[in-house]
């Protein structure tokens, strides 16, 4: 069965640093990525995502994330952190075909002035 | 612009009552939309599979005589919570597919609906 691990619960880094926030999937076949940002009573909105295609991929707000097969990850990344980044990121995973995301269980950034 | 409109944002009820959510579609037809639940500090968890025509489809341990779902026009789907209790108290957020209708089309979700009920 599919599923998708997000280690890190809380993170907190200063405003300009760089982020990382980890995601691993379980998967047999070449999955479809997302990255997901939600702020506080809020809907989820897309960051990026990943189907195919080069590895690296680009997406809103400064945000980029890298699909490593062999590693089975999608960490998403940002080198300079704005405080208004701070919300919960959640990476989710469909089964290419259908439209059943698997989301992970989140991880709560913290970003200090 | 908002691709999503969901409403209410938030809504209090009292025990036994029932609340309706709806969830349109604002930019292009939606024949499939879903619906999520979300507990406090918990990840999205898929309820069911709205279909535009015919009957939702319930993801294992969702009552579906409970949470009533009805996808009456390709821009509009409710959620209606029956005889809700305290602990159907979450957060619900429905999503649509992306425009294109394929498999390669993102989500898109609604700001979702804060549910209590005392």
């Amino acid at each position: 069965a599919q599923s998708v691990t997000q280690p890190d619960i809380h993170i907190t880094v200063s405003e300009g640093a760089s982020l990382e926030l980890r995601c691993n999937y379980s998967y047999g076949a070449t999955p479809y990525l997302f990255w997901y940002v939600q702020s506080p009573g809020q809907g989820l909105q897309l960051l990026l995502k990943y189907f195919s295609g080069d590895t690296l991929v680009q997406g809103i707000k400064g945000f980029e994330a890298e699909f490593k097969r062999s590693q089975s990850s999608f960490n998403l990344r940002k080198p300079s952190v704005h405080w208004s980044d701070a919300a919960e990121y959640f990476c989710a995973v469909a089964t290419s075909g259908t439209y059943k995301y698997i989301f992970g269980t989140g991880t709560r950034l913290k970003v200090l002035a | 612009g908002a691709v999503v409109s969901q409403h209410p944002s938030w809504v209090i009820c009292k025990s036994g009552t029932s609340v309706k959510i709806e969830c349109r579609s604002l930019d292009f037809q939606a024949t499939t939309m879903f619906w999520y639940r979300q507990f406090p500090k918990q990840s999205l968890m898929l309820m069911a599979t709205s279909n535009e025509g015919s009957k939702a489809t319930y993801e294992q341990g969702v009552e579906k005589d409970k949470f009533l779902i009805n996808h009456a026009s390709l821009t509009l789907s409710t959620l209606t919570v029956t005889s809700a209790h305290p602990e159907d108290s979450s957060f619900y957020i429905c999503s649509v597919m992306g425009e294109h209708s394929s498999y390669n089309s993102p989500l898109h979700f609604g700001n979702g609906t804060r549910l209590t009920v005392t």
